[in-house]
């Protein structure tokens, strides 16, 4: 049992370049999550999935997309990476059994030269 | 919308003795729950405890308690028998049921918790 996984753990990418960050979870989660962290700041919610095949914006959405074609799976995508999306960026997730408590992964520590 | 707020950027306290970390958050719901997650150097968000908003009696887990004031909507965190492993970023948190907003938490700015030998 793995929980939540983020691949990659660290990336650099240049203005302008696109990439792909894949957060998997192992225990049928239905609620997943995408934060971020910056310095000096608390997690920002970026978008969040509610299921399989639904996706919804939370706080800081601008420049992101995301993808939840898999239950297990949740997809984070920069289209035109901008130096301010250097960051640390955590997946969650959570199940309707649960106590209200989020599972987070290990995160990915992204800078945009 | 809901704020987190936590007033104190940095604390520090020698091993062993008791600290208390602040957190007031503002939400017109009556139903909500409250968390205070734990982030030591690895990065990795691990949850110190939890509260559900209906339940009057503070929560406690092992060295770690709340003091829980709905009307005053404070949340403190009470660190007893502080140990060095205690060292890390603290972050309070709030969260609407699952079924209003999915779940969503909203963190404080955190703060730097430093115990010293």
């Amino acid at each position: 049992n793995a929980g939540v996984t983020q691949t990659p753990k660290f990336r650099v990418l240049k203005t302008g370049q696109s990439m792909t960050l894949l957060c998997a979870q192992d225990m049928n989660h239905e609620y997943m999550y995408w934060y971020r962290q910056d310095p000096g700041m608390g997690l920002r919610l970026i978008h969040y999935s509610v299921g399989e095949g639904t996706t919804a914006k939370g706080e800081v959405p601008d420049g992101y997309n995301v993808s939840r074609l898999k239950k297990q799976n949740f997809l984070l995508g920069l289209e035109s990476a901008a130096p301010s999306q250097t960051s640390v960026y955590f997946c969650a997730s959570q199940g309707l059994a649960e106590l209200y408590e989020q599972y987070f992964g290990p995160g990915t520590r992204l800078t945009v030269t | 919308a809901q704020t987190v707020t936590q007033s104190q950027p940095e604390m520090s306290v020698q091993e062993a003795e008791t600290v208390t970390l602040s957190c007031t958050y503002d939400t017109s719901e009556n139903n909500y729950y409250l968390f205070w997650y734990k982030q030591p150097p690895s990065r990795q968000m691990i949850l110190v405890i939890r509260q559900e908003a209906y339940k009057q009696q503070n929560a406690t887990e092992n060295r770690f308690s709340v003091n829980f004031q709905k009307a005053a909507k404070s949340f403190s965190l009470k660190i007893s028998d502080s140990q060095l492993g205690d060292t890390a970023m603290y972050f309070c948190a709030f969260m609407s049921p699952l079924y209003n907003q999915g779940g969503k938490l909203i963190f404080g700015q955190g703060t730097e918790l430093s115990v010293k030998p």
